[in-house]
């Protein structure tokens, strides 16, 4: 069974980092790209970030671009983002996600993440 | 960044009762491979997003018949053909034909 599993919300003060991470598990981890997708508490869902498995490229949403770091380490099937000068705004669950030809197919349980002083 | 636009935002449905959701963007999600990089999902209440439907209209692994999605270009719909009790939840297109990906703004289903 495909399972991701996120971790290392929490409360962090503004300006603090945070660094989540996804373990996966069911299949091969290096052959798909992996995202990352955040909700603000009762809104809409926005794409954050993507680790291609081609290349090692990354991209980021303008929001967090210069902030947030997308990486992965393929030994131990992790997808990480590690979150910096953080803001209100950051406040969200942050999903992360198996990518299938360009959608995200399979998604974790999400992890929360609360910006507030 | 390709904005896409959900309409009804929200639908209460009797069971048994059809259901349509239109999605449309904001350019051409028509890929010059020939694909069309729509999506649909399903985020039930306390629960992750789900996909139900990718590139248009082919139903993701273990989806309901009852789900089908239709369209080209930049309008779409995703139709159920007779809601159910667990069909409740909110809805999303996506697009991913260029980064970054957006999402619609969801439609919330509810049951009557």
């Amino acid at each position: 069974e495909v399972q991701l599993l996120e971790s290392g919300g929490g409360l962090v003060q503004p300006g603090g980092s945070l660094r989540l991470s996804c373990t996966a598990s069911g299949f091969t981890f290096s052959s798909y790209a992996m995202s990352w997708v955040r909700q603000a508490p009762g809104k809409g869902l926005e794409w954050v970030s993507v680790f291609s498995n081609i290349g090692g490229s990354t991209y980021y949403a303008d929001s967090v671009k210069g902030r947030f770091t997308i990486s992965r380490d393929n030994s131990k099937n992790t997808l990480y983002l590690q979150m910096n000068s953080l803001r209100a705004e950051d406040t969200a669950t942050y999903y992360c996600a198996k990518d299938l030809g360009g959608t995200p197919d399979i998604w974790g349980q999400g992890t929360m993440v609360t910006v507030s002083s | 960044d390709i904005v896409m636009t959900q309409t009804p935002l929200s639908l209460s449905v009797t069971p048994g009762q059809p259901a349509s959701i239109s999605c449309k963007s904001s350019q051409s999600l028509l890929h010059s491979n020939g694909k069309t990089y729509l999506y649909w999902f399903l985020q039930k209440p306390g629960q992750p997003p789900q996909l139900l439907i990718y590139e248009v209209s082919n139903r993701f692994s273990g989806v309901p018949d009852r789900f089908s999605g239709s369209g080209s270009g930049t309008d779409f719909t995703l139709k159920i053909s007779r809601v159910e009790a667990e069909d409740v939840g909110v809805y999303y297109c996506m697009h991913s034909i260029q980064l970054p990906y957006t999402f619609g703004q969801g439609t919330k289903l509810e049951i009557k």
